[in-house]
């Protein structure tokens, strides 16, 4: 079946301003990661949500971003009021369970002016 | 926390040459160690997952090995082709959610 899809590709916006940022996982997968991906960094972990237990929030920066995974599928990041420092690529990843390989979709691209 | 370090952050070999990445961790208590391609622009695609009991797998012209008592893991690329010119990541899990990724090894192979 399909891959993992995210959406929007590419997002710029100004300092202050709210973004959403979607991730569809594949279908049947219950384990749903998000990361980010700055410039010269490695990958960092956000936040995990595996069916119906409460997420893992403990890799979110800051009380500005916060996830949500409706019906146990698609998942939103919100970052709200963005600063130049959430620049960056933001990852969406999901596995089968939590002991199987990980399947990432391509990434948005985050610009805050 | 765990660190996870990838050795070294650039190669360029010539095509047709094996080649090998390293990866090493600080926690050994790992849960599994998986291997990623990531092309220009592009997510993640995984090569290879390695759990904790296992020492290694192979897929292709690629193996991966796992020590875990050493925190250390490698990436025999054999044969290596210009296509498989990407960076190279590695990370590891440990008992909870939550993934340790290393800053990748950028690997050019020259035609």
């Amino acid at each position: 079946g399909a891959g993992v899809s995210q959406s929007p590709s590419n997002k710029v916006t100004e300092k202050g301003k709210d973004v959403e940022l979607r991730c569809d996982p594949i279908s049947g997968h219950t384990a749903l990661y998000w990361y980010r991906q700055s410039l010269g960094q490695g990958l960092e972990f956000l936040i995990y949500f595996q069916g119906n237990s409460a997420p893992d929030k403990s890799g979110l920066p800051s009380d500005r971003f916060s996830a949500e995974r409706t019906g146990g599928s698609v998942s939103t990041l919100t970052i709200q009021r963005t600063q130049q420092e959430d620049s960056a690529v933001y990852l969406c990843a999901s596995s089968s369970s939590v002991q199987e390989t990980q399947y990432f979709g391509p990434g948005t691209r985050l610009l805050v002016l | 926390k765990q660190e996870v370090t990838q050795i070294p952050a650039a190669l360029s070999v010539p095509e047709g040459e094996n080649l090998v990445l390293n990866c090493s961790f600080t926690d050994s208590a790992i849960y599994n160690l998986q291997w990623f391609r990531q092309d220009p622009g592009k997510g993640l695609t995984s090569l290879l997952l390695i759990q904790s009991s296992q020492r290694e797998q192979t897929s292709g012209r690629l193996n991966a090995s796992l020590d875990k008592s050493s925190g250390r893991s490698t990436l025999y690329i054999a044969a290596s082709q210009p296509g498989d010119s990407a960076t190279y990541l590695c990370a590891v899990r440990l008992s909870g959610n939550q993934f340790y990724f290393g800053t990748g090894t950028s690997l050019t192979v020259i035609p």
